[in-house]
């Protein structure tokens, strides 16, 4: 198993560009996560999904949006980029029968909007 | 809001002692705790987790201490390694209703040989 991937790895972005950061999972994980984590800072959750279809905001969701067309797959789109959203994503994926807990992470993204 | 924090932003320990990192919670309906190493340019990855009937849990050279009337938690790393440096994380699950986990800021480890 690959666990979780995301693409790209690093990326620069002028304000007011859009992008779409991808996440993938191959371990048939219901839950699936972002998170972005600013420097210095824990992590914070933007938005999560509990299964293919269902997407809920989670603490700092503003200038964000997902979608969940699969199981494997869990894209968060950056529509109007801001330099408040320069920092490093995470996304994340558990288990059923983990629910919210012992989460998998991706290596990360890490994005600068200038 | 409330919050998982820690007691200090960095740890500086000399290979082989054994490093203790300090997280304080608030948030009394948690009960579930989890601890994650984030090495440098990677994601989180986990440690050990502890449910809030327990007070003490072991794994491989690691041990979660939960102290349920001060809020506190505590990862004990014995006989610290090089590969041991890392910014650790606490994070709890707001109670069973919560949908995501809460992180706190992070602890820096650094082991020197």
């Amino acid at each position: 198993n690959a666990g979780v991937t995301q693409t790209p790895k690093f990326r620069i972005l002028k304000i007011g560009q859009s992008m779409t950061l991808q996440c993938t999972q191959d371990m048939n994980h219901n839950y699936m996560y972002w998170y972005r984590q600013d420097p210095g800072m824990g992590l914070k959750l933007i938005y999560y999904s509990v299964g293919a279809g269902i997407t809920d905001k989670g603490e700092v969701p503003n200038g964000y949006n997902v979608s969940r067309s699969t199981t494997e797959d869990f894209p968060l789109r950056l529509e109007l980029a801001a330099p408040s959203q320069t920092s490093v994503y995470f996304c994340a994926s558990s288990p059923p029968s983990g629910g919210i807990y012992e989460q998998y992470f991706g290596p990360g993204t890490r994005l600068t909007v200038t | 809001g409330e919050s998982v924090g820690l007691h200090l932003p960095t740890l500086s320990v000399q290979e082989g002692d054994n490093s203790i990192i300090n997280c304080a919670y608030s948030n009394s309906a948690s009960d579930y705790f989890i601890w994650y190493k984030q090495e440098s340019g990677k994601g989180p990855q986990f440690i050990i987790d502890i449910r809030s009937n327990m007070d003490k849990r072991q794994g491989q050279r690691v041990t979660v201490l939960l102290n349920k009337t001060v809020k506190h938690l505590s990862l004990q790393i014995a006989a610290t390694q090089p590969g041991d440096s890392a910014v650790y994380f606490c994070a709890e699950n707001g109670g069973q209703a919560g949908t995501a986990l809460i992180f706190g800021k992070g602890t820096t480890l650094s082991v020197s040989s």
